[in-house]
């Protein structure tokens, strides 16, 4: 398999401050890597594209300003909340893209997610 | 039509039976296919992946894949509580873009 670690597990923090969080690969490399957002009992939902050394790609309707994306090695990417507000209170998961030589056989595999909870 | 459809569930099958659970995608060109399994409050796991017709078996888990139909299907062989779960049907189509389904919830009754 291939291993995806996080940091921090959770975090709690004021409203009006920010967050970031941590997704590192650990024994691959990994020039793409996806940050998801589930609430309870929903679907996960793709935030945004990391990729290395370029500018992340956003999904439809995330503010890029609020959610800053950084991939600056290929193993390391981070998300950083700003100005968290509560209704930005989720599971904040990263996967990172475990490549095999043929895009079409790529794989995601996930990091154990970040709980925030915004007060 | 959304890019990945799954039964939300929930399945609930008796312990030690076999739990099937099924997936569509509505892109022909899609090129690999994965299952993650996640249970509640944690992230999701890879359980397997597939790419090409057929059945692809590991342990209790067998993947199948009909391209022609555009159905992918994962069999859980002598099904245990601790598999109760939301299973999530993955998508690669191109160039690395991934859709996910909803998830089908199983839950297996000691």
């Amino acid at each position: 398999g291939a291993v995806v670690s996080q940091h921090p597990s959770w975090v709690i923090c004021k409203s009006g401050t920010s967050v970031k969080i941590e997704c590192r690969s650990l024994d691959f490399q990994a020039t793409t890597m996806f940050w998801y957002r589930q609430f309870p009992k929903q679907s996960l939902m793709l935030m945004a594209t990391s990729n290395e050394g370029s500018k992340a790609t956003y999904e439809q309707g995330v503010e890029k300003d609020k959610f800053l994306i950084n991939h600056a090695s290929l193993t390391l990417s981070t998300l950083t909340v700003t100005s968290a507000h509560p209704e930005d209170s989720s599971f904040y998961i990263c996967s990172a893209l475990r490549a095999s030589g043929t895009s079409t056989t790529d794989t995601q595999y996930f990091g154990p997610g970040t709980r925030l909870t915004v007060l | 039509q959304k890019e990945v459809e799954q039964n939300s569930g929930p399945l609930s099958v008796p312990e030690g039976a076999i739990a099937s659970l099924n997936c569509t995608y509505s892109d022909r060109g899609s090129q690999s296919f994965f299952w993650y399994r996640q249970y509640s409050g944690k992230s999701p796991e890879l359980i397997m992946s597939i790419y090409s017709n057929g059945d692809k078996e590991d342990g209790r888990f067998t993947a199948q894949l009909n391209k022609a139909s555009q159905y992918v299907s994962l069999l859980i062989r002598d099904s245990q509580p601790s598999d109760s779960a939301t299973y999530l049907c993955a998508v690669n189509r191109n160039f690395n873009k991934f859709y996910f389904g909803s998830g089908t919830k199983l839950n297996v009754k000691p």
